[in-house]
């Protein structure tokens, strides 16, 4: 069966980067993108971006251009997302989801905490 | 950027009851090639990832219970569940997928009566 099981909570000071990695198993990992979408406590999901892990192209929401990098790794069939400047805004729960249509595996979430 | 609204942003409805929610996208998300169109709906309950409920506006994922259903095209979309359970007691979300960013809509809470 399909799994995405993705790297443990983080505390981050303002301004460091932060690296959640995403493993998958179950299924033909260059056969689907990943995308990573986040959720601060108690609010609504936003979409950061997508991955290809065939060929590695991405794209990004704006909101993150010049700030996210996803990135994989075919041997070990984990995917990667880095978030660089980070701000205590960016405080939130990271999940990255297999799109099969719609978003139809997801992970268990990774909570990035960035407090001084 | 599609912009997603979903109405009402938050419902009480009686046990055994029918819960409709609405999510309106800014541009048409039907792909005219081949007319399907490019919107999902979610389940989240609290502390957990959120779950696909369906694809393609109507196609429901494997293991979802009939009482979910998916209607409409182009612009504006309805999920429904024809009787509500218990376990029904979510946030619900649609998202469209059709061009990127893959927005969301802001969320609709769902609650007993």
């Amino acid at each position: 069966q399909v799994h995405l099981v993705q790297s443990g909570a983080e505390v981050k000071t303002p301004g460091a980067s932060v690296k959640v990695s995403c493993r998958a198993s179950g299924y033909a990992f260059t056969s689907y993108d990943i995308n990573w979408v986040r959720q601060a406590t108690g609010q609504g999901l936003e979409w950061m971006g997508w991955m290809n892990p065939n060929t590695g192209k991405t794209s990004y929401a704006q909101k993150f251009q010049g700030g996210v990098t996803m990135t994989r790794d075919t041997s070990t069939t984990t995917a990667y997302m880095e978030l660089s400047s980070l701000r205590s805004d960016d405080t939130a729960v990271y999940y990255c989801a297999r799109r099969n249509g719609g978003l139809d595996f997801w992970g268990q979430g990774t909570l990035v905490t960035v407090s001084s | 950027d599609i912009v997603m609204t979903q109405s009402p942003d938050s419902l009480a409805v009686s046990l055994g009851e029918r819960a409709t929610i609405n999510c309106k996208s800014s541009q048409n998300i039907l792909y005219s090639s081949n007319n399907k169109n490019y919107l999902a709906w979610y389940q989240q309950k609290p502390g957990q990832s959120p779950k696909l409920l369906i694809s393609w506006a109507s196609t429901r994922e494997s293991g979802v219970p009939d009482r979910f259903s998916g209607s409409g095209s182009r612009t504006d979309f309805t999920l429904t569940i024809s009787s509500l359970q218990a376990e029904d007691v979510a946030v619900y979300y649609c998202q469209e997928y059709y061009s990127t960013p893959y927005t969301f809509g802001q969320g609709t809470r769902l609650e007993i009566k």
